[in-house]
């Protein structure tokens, strides 16, 4: 069974850093590739980030771009986000996923397995 | 960027009703690359529909999808009680990949 666990979430002050983990089981991790999706309170789904299988290709939301860095390790079968310079508008519920076919490079998705998703808040 | 604009926001319908679902593409996109999610409260997305109108695995086959030049549509022929949730449509032909921004099926 395809199994995302996202852990990391937590409080953060405006302009820190967090960085989240998603531990990935029940399929070939290093045979798909990844991505981090977030969703507002309230609001609806906002893509932030993907990640080749290999993690040699990344792409990003201009909302994220050069402050969030996405990264794997196939080793450990685990997904990063590090998340620095936060902003309120981070906030957010972030969810992992996979990709819908074992292929090398992130082509957008679908997306066919979602972890439960791991709350950031961004607050003084 | 390409915007997805779903509509109606909120489709308020009864058990055993027909529910229609659209999604509109600010450009062209494949229909290969449009897949639409289900999302309950207090739980994650999950993949319904895609390339348009393929089933994902399990899911039952009142639902399906269609395309017509920019404008897609989920339609769920028969809803059940579990069908009463928000439903996004998502696009990966071009980047950056976007989402629309959901149709809420309510019981009315």
């Amino acid at each position: 069974e395809v199994q995302l666990l996202e852990s990391g979430g937590g409080l953060v002050q405006p302009g820190g850093s967090l960085t989240l983990s998603c531990a990935a089981s029940g399929f070939p991790f290093s045979s798909y590739a990844m991505t981090w999706v977030r969703q507002a309170p309230g609001r609806g789904l906002d893509w932030v980030s993907g990640i080749s299988a290999s993690g040699s290709t990344t792409s990003y939301a201009d909302s994220v771009k050069g402050r969030f860095t996405i990264s794997r390790d196939n080793s450990k079968n685990t997904l990063n986000l590090q998340m620095n310079s936060l902003r309120a508008e981070d906030t957010a519920v972030y969810y992992c996923a996979r990709d819908f076919l074992p292929r090398l490079v992130f082509q957008g998705g679908p997306f066919d397995s979602w972890g439960q998703g791991t709350l950031v808040t961004v607050s003084s | 960027e390409i915007v997805l604009t779903q509509s109606p926001g909120t489709l308020s319908l009864s058990p055993g009703e027909r529910a229609t679902l659209s999604c509109r593409a600010s450009q062209t996109i494949s229909s290969t690359y449009l897949a639409w999610y289900q999302q309950r409260p207090g739980q994650a997305p999950r993949l319904l529909i895609f390339r348009a109108s393929s089933r994902a695995t399990g899911v039952p086959d009142r639902f399906s999808g269609s395309a017509s030049g920019t404008d897609f549509t989920l339609t769920i022929s028969r809803l059940e009680p579990e069908d009463f949730a928000v439903y996004y449509c998502q696009q990966s032909d071009k980047s950056p990949l976007t989402f629309g921004g959901g149709t809420k099926v309510e019981i009315k």
